[in-house]
């Protein structure tokens, strides 16, 4: 069975500063995504990561992928309030998407 | 382009009533489309894997004549929640799996989330 862990589960930043999550994945997987989820909203597609290496990057948002570790990481650049919202990643398990227990993020001025 | 929908986007019933919620992809066919489950400040939980015409595929500890799955097209699968009690309120969402070759890379077979509905039960 695939296990998928975040961490931290709960993240207070400070406006300004940079942050990373954190995705370990237990079995080999040929993609892995991240959400955002904002309070009573569904998921909001943030990236997908395709291969070992992978790098993608929007705004303040840089996600990256470790396929031999097994490891993928959100980092977040010069905090903002508008980033506030829960990240999620999830990682596929033959069609099915096993989901992480989501990182809590809070920023603060 | 890849717009899910789902309606109610939330309802209120009282114990013992049935509740369906449908799932719709607006712009592409889904042969393929998943219900998950959130309880607050939890994650997403799969609870069925609809296909369409064929009957659906329940997740351990899902129970099948309680949350009826119906795919009758593709682009419509609908949840039924039988009898729901109390414990069955939660946060539903569907998604769909766009099965079209014309996607940009990375989003053939990706799935795309509708906005949820949100159940309570009295």
């Amino acid at each position: 069975e695939l296990k998928v862990e975040q961490n931290p589960l709960f993240l207070s930043m400070q406006e300004g500063k940079n942050y990373t999550i954190y995705c370990n994945y237990s079995t080999t997987s040929d993609r892995l995504y991240w959400y955002r989820q904002d309070p009573g909203k569904s998921l909001e597609s943030l990236f997908v990561l395709l291969s070992n290496g992978a790098v993608k990057q929007e705004g303040r948002l840089m996600a990256s992928l470790d396929t031999k570790a097994r490891l993928s990481t959100l980092h977040i650049t010069a905090a903002v309030h508008d980033l506030s919202a829960t990240y999620f990643c999830a990682v596929v398990d033959d069609y099915k998407l096993s989901f992480g227990a989501g990182t809590t993020v809070t920023v603060r001025a | 382009g890849a717009v899910v929908s789902q309606h109610p986007s939330w309802v209120i019933c009282k114990s013992g009533t049935s509740v369906k919620i449908e799932c719709r992809s607006l712009d592409f066919q889904a042969t393929t489309m998943f219900w998950y489950r959130q309880f607050p400040k939890q994650s997403l939980m799969l609870m069925a894997t609809s296909n369409e015409g064929s009957k659906a595929t329940y997740e351990q500890g899902v129970e099948k004549d309680k949350f009826l799955i119906n795919h009758a097209s593709l682009t419509l699968s609908t949840l039924t929640v039988t009898s729901a009690h109390p414990e069955d309120s939660s946060f539903y969402i569907c998604s769909a799996r766009d099965i079209g070759r014309a996607l940009p890379l990375g989003k053939n077979n990706e799935q795309f989330f509708g906005p949820g509905t949100r159940l309570t039960v009295l």
